[in-house]
């Protein structure tokens, strides 16, 4: 069954510091996403990207965060200065194309901020 | 905005019970609801994905149904097992070639041996 790849499972980092974290998507998937889940809250949306560009963002989607696709099989998603309430499980999605198309989850990064 | 309820938090129940989690949603306007289980510190699998125009989708000993006008949707669980506990999340996504999940917080499901 395809799958979708994370990389690191989990990310230690010091506050202000720079992370980024990869992922793999579907290969003939389209549109990407990366959501996150802070502990004992709902998972919710940051971005979608199709197209070599973003297509929407959430408001916890600012100025510290950016994605790209820089060789059209990893999907990053980079946080220039962490802050503590960054930490959090960080999954990214794919979908194909069409109405019957489930999303397929990664395993996750946990991001710890100290 | 669309907003997605599940209620109980948390369930526990006796193995072998069949058991419904409940998943509600504020607009009716969907594409699709996907159901996913998580087991803690771990990622989200895809149990099943229900269209808008399907009222019952199954895999196994997994139901779910889906009454889009009303804005609910159940997952029915036969002859549940101890390796069932998890944490069972509902998603619903919006008309778009690319719209985004919006997400319950989950059911947290035990099942006692």
């Amino acid at each position: 069954e395809p799958e979708v790849t994370q990389t690191p499972s989990h990310q230690v980092t010091q506050m202000g510091q720079e992370v980024i974290l990869r992922c793999v998507p579907i290969s003939n998937h389209l549109y990407f996403y990366w959501y996150r889940q802070i502990l004992g809250q709902k998972v919710e949306f940051l971005v979608s990207f199709y197209n070599n560009e973003i297509s929407e963002k959430s408001e916890i989607f600012d100025d510290q965060f950016s994605v790209e696709r820089p060789d059209g099989s990893n999907f990053t998603l980079k946080i220039r200065s962490t802050k503590l309430e960054d930490s959090a499980m960080y999954f990214c999605a794919s979908l194909g194309q069409g109405m019957n198309t489930e999303a397929f989850f990664g395993q996750g990064t946990r991001l710890t901020v100290v | 905005k669309q907003e997605v309820t599940q209620i109980p938090a948390a369930l526990s129940v006796p193995e072998g019970e069949n058991l419904v989690l409940n998943c509600s949603f504020t607009d009716s306007a969907i594409y699709n609801l996907q159901w996913f289980r998580q087991d803690p510190g771990k990622g989200l699998t895809s149990l099943l994905l229900i269209q808008s125009s399907q009222r019952e989708q199954t895999s196994g000993r997994l139901n779910a149904s889906l009454d889009k006008s009303s804005g609910r949707s159940t997952l029915y669980i036969a002859a549940s097992q101890p390796g069932d506990s998890a944490t069972y999340l509902c998603a619903v996504r919006p008309p778009g070639a690319n719209s985004k999940l919006t997400f319950g917080k989950g059911i947290t499901l035990s099942v006692r041996p």
